[in-house]
């Protein structure tokens, strides 16, 4: 089971771009990167996935290096509504997995 | 498609009682996961199913546990409630197979054990 590390927090202004940077060092052949983001009192919502290199979806992109021992989240133009707490999952899901959600990354934005 | 559903959403229970807790998954989802939230120990992992059979069990004691029904709804169950047990407990929800099948969540049953 990967173990991750993030930043505890982090502050950002709105209209800059966050990066976040998860640390695996003993990631697996098979696992994934998928980062999620939580509101207080809500569920962790799905953001991002990936296995190599980079990935892009519309709030998101995903920077993988080669090694694949870490990962960085990057939120492009970040309002208010992105203060929340953020997530780096490494897994094989599917496979009777046990995840590790660690404590993750608080972002507080401010206008 | 309808999200993954949690009921009730929120309980009050008093100590040494039980509780069970409901969930929905997403049509088609086969795996239920259901993680433990509180405020000092983050996102815990309790169990995992998938078609009715427990793949995976996380490290809570034996007053923890659940089950899973031939159409995919899990139920978990809390005995001799402790007050510690007061936290948000997440059901998720994911295809089950394959690497990259990531989870989709409910929005949790809010659990106070007074």
């Amino acid at each position: 089971l990967a173990k991750t590390t993030q930043p505890i927090s982090m502050d950002s202004y709105e209209g800059q771009e966050v990066n976040i940077t998860c640390s695996h060092n003993n990631i697996a052949t098979n696992d994934y990167i998928t980062w999620y983001q939580q509101f207080p009192s809500q569920g962790p919502r799905f953001i991002i996935q990936g296995y190599k290199t980079k990935v892009t979806n519309e709030v998101a992109s995903l920077f993988i290096p080669a090694d694949r021992k870490s990962s960085t989240l990057s939120l492009p133009r970040v309002s208010l509504s992105d203060t929340a707490v953020y997530y780096c999952l490494v897994g094989a899901f599917g496979s009777g997995y046990a995840l590790n959600f660690g404590k993750g990354t608080s972002l507080l934005v401010t206008p | 498609k309808a999200g993954v559903t949690q009921t009730p959403r929120y309980l009050i229970k008093t100590r040494g009682q039980q509780v069970t807790l409901s969930c929905s998954p997403i049509s088609g989802h086969r795996s239920v996961s259901w993680y433990q939230q509180t405020p000092g120990q983050g996102l815990q992992f309790l169990f995992e199913y998938f078609s009715e059979t427990q793949r995976n069990k996380g490290n809570f004691p034996g007053r923890f546990s659940g089950r899973q029904f031939s159409n995919s709804r899990s139920e978990m169950n809390v005995s001799t409630l402790e007050l510690g047990d007061s936290a948000l407990y997440l059901c998720a929800s994911s295809g089950g197979q394959g690497g990259n099948s990531p989870l989709h969540f409910g929005n949790g049953t809010r659990l106070t054990v007074t």
